[in-house]
């Protein structure tokens, strides 16, 4: 199975400012790789998409980027409302996996 | 309007059986992909399985020979039957309805998510 390694695992942040989380694939995986955003009690929600594509509703401030192997979430000005924890989908092959999950917490 | 609502979750033995339903209202689920996806109380998010609309079917290998994925056509519904339940699956369970775009597909709408607990 693909192991997907998030980094890191918790971050504290402040609003305004710019936040990277990292995925990094076992094997290449191209650009098969989404991005979720879940809040506590809540179902996940799709944020990117193909590494890269931002999913209709989805604010401009989040974008990713990465093929192959590296994968970047970046939320380039944290808002009161991204507070929440992260997690990347590999859907190359099967068993799909995610990543452990990156936690933003507020500084 | 898509809507997935799951249904089915509640107290097991380990050992036991459980089937969870995913009611989906705004599409057709047999034209689409769909999709389980658990999280352990505390833990991080599993992918569990998915039928494909063909009818193909994958699964992650700590439920494989044990949980099957399922639709029903004339309800609209998607299943997950459960047997040998064990204590490691305690979890919400969520559906979800996949879209395919080139080579990748993603999760784009999701239900709220039923609880299953197994213990004795």
């Amino acid at each position: 199975a693909i192991q997907m390694t998030q980094s890191p695992s918790s971050l504290s942040a402040s609003v305004g400012d710019r936040v990277t989380i990292t995925c990094r694939a076992s094997q290449g995986i191209n650009k098969d790789l989404g991005w979720y955003q879940q809040k506590p009690g809540k179902a996940p929600k799709l944020l990117i998409y193909a590494a890269s594509s931002l999913e209709s509703g989805v604010p401009s401030r989040f974008s990713g980027s990465g093929s192959g192997t590296d994968f970047t979430l970046t939320i380039s000005s944290l808002q009161s409302d991204d507070f929440a924890t992260y997690y990347c989908l590999q859907d190359y092959s099967y068993p799909w996996t995610f990543g452990q999950g990156t936690k933003v917490e507020i500084k | 309007e898509v809507q997935l609502v799951e249904s089915g979750g509640g107290l097991v033995q380990p050992g036991g059986s459980l089937r969870l339903s995913c009611a989906a209202s705004g599409f057709t689920v047999s034209s689409n992909y769909m999709s389980w996806v658990r999280q352990a109380p505390g833990k991080g998010l599993e992918w569990v399985s998915v039928i494909y609309s063909g009818g193909s079917t994958y699964y992650a290998d700590s439920v494989k020979g044990r949980f099957t994925i399922s639709r029903d056509n004339s309800r609209n519904t998607l299943y997950l039957q459960m047997n040998s339940l064990r204590t490691e699956d305690t979890a919400v369970y969520y559906c979800a309805r996949l879209v395919s775009y080139v080579t990748t597909k993603y999760f784009q709408h999701w239900g709220q998510g039923t609880l299953v607990t197994v213990s004795s």
